[in-house]
């Protein structure tokens, strides 16, 4: 079945850091990648997606390239900012008949001043 | 924009009370959801709902009922509270089924049983 691998966090950097948060997938065909956002006491949002391999998805100065070829859609910033302590989403979408999102375990980044 | 709304926000229940959440959404969206999600995990899907009156079991559905009795409204009802119903609670909803299509979150319910 689908399934989908985060790195484990608590990821901690200081301010202006170079982000990456890995995340691979295992899914048949092409499914659509994700990442979402979660702010402390808050609902999850849409960062930024890609619907097809090698597509690059980017929001907010964040980026992630669709890889097929190592099943992979892993989230980079390169300069983070006090505001990105976030817990950040990896998910999956398959494209045969699939409603749901599978979801990675989530990786709490904190940015240190 | 209110987009997706859910209440209350905040709940303590007693193990063997019943309670109903409540999750409303302004953008005509076909598809609901209801999620929970624990510590260290994603999120786990509940139930959903692919249109009005039509509801399905998600991954883990037990000791949680759902209704969708108007298609902006999806509510999930928990009979007999367990402890191990503590969670965060949210509910989303998308336009159709898509795969590429965006799934909007509402802010989440925290819930505790005792």
């Amino acid at each position: 079945g689908n399934s989908v691998t985060q790195m484990e966090g608590p990821v901690t950097l200081s301010e202006e850091a170079f982000l990456t948060i890995n995340c691979t997938y295992t899914a048949t065909g092409y499914p659509s990648l994700f990442w979402y956002v979660q702010y402390p006491g808050e609902g999850l949002q849409l960062l930024l997606k890609a619907t097809k391999a090698d597509d690059k998805g980017s929001n907010k100065g964040f980026e992630a390239t669709y890889r097929k070829e190592t099943t992979s859609f892993h989230l980079e910033k390169g300069s983070v900012q006090v505001s990105d302590s976030a817990v950040y989403f990896c998910a999956l979408r398959g494209m045969y008949s699939n409603y749901q999102l599978i979801w990675g375990a989530g990786t709490k980044l904190i940015i240190k001043p | 924009n209110a987009g997706v709304t859910q209440t209350p926000k905040f709940r303590v229940l007693k193990t063997g009370q019943s309670m109903t959440l409540l999750c409303a959404q302004d953008m005509n969206h076909e598809y609901m959801y209801w999620y929970r999600q624990d510590p260290g995990m994603g999120l786990r899907l509940i139930h959903y709902s692919v249109g009005e009156g039509t509801t399905a079991k998600g991954e883990v559905p037990d000791g949680y009922n759902v209704s969708r009795l108007k298609k902006q409204n999806f509510l999930l009802g928990l009979e007999s509270a367990a402890p191990s119903q503590t969670s965060v609670y949210f509910c989303a909803s998308s336009f159709d089924r898509a795969s590429g299509n965006t799934i909007y979150f509402g802010e989440g319910s925290w819930l505790t049983v005792v």
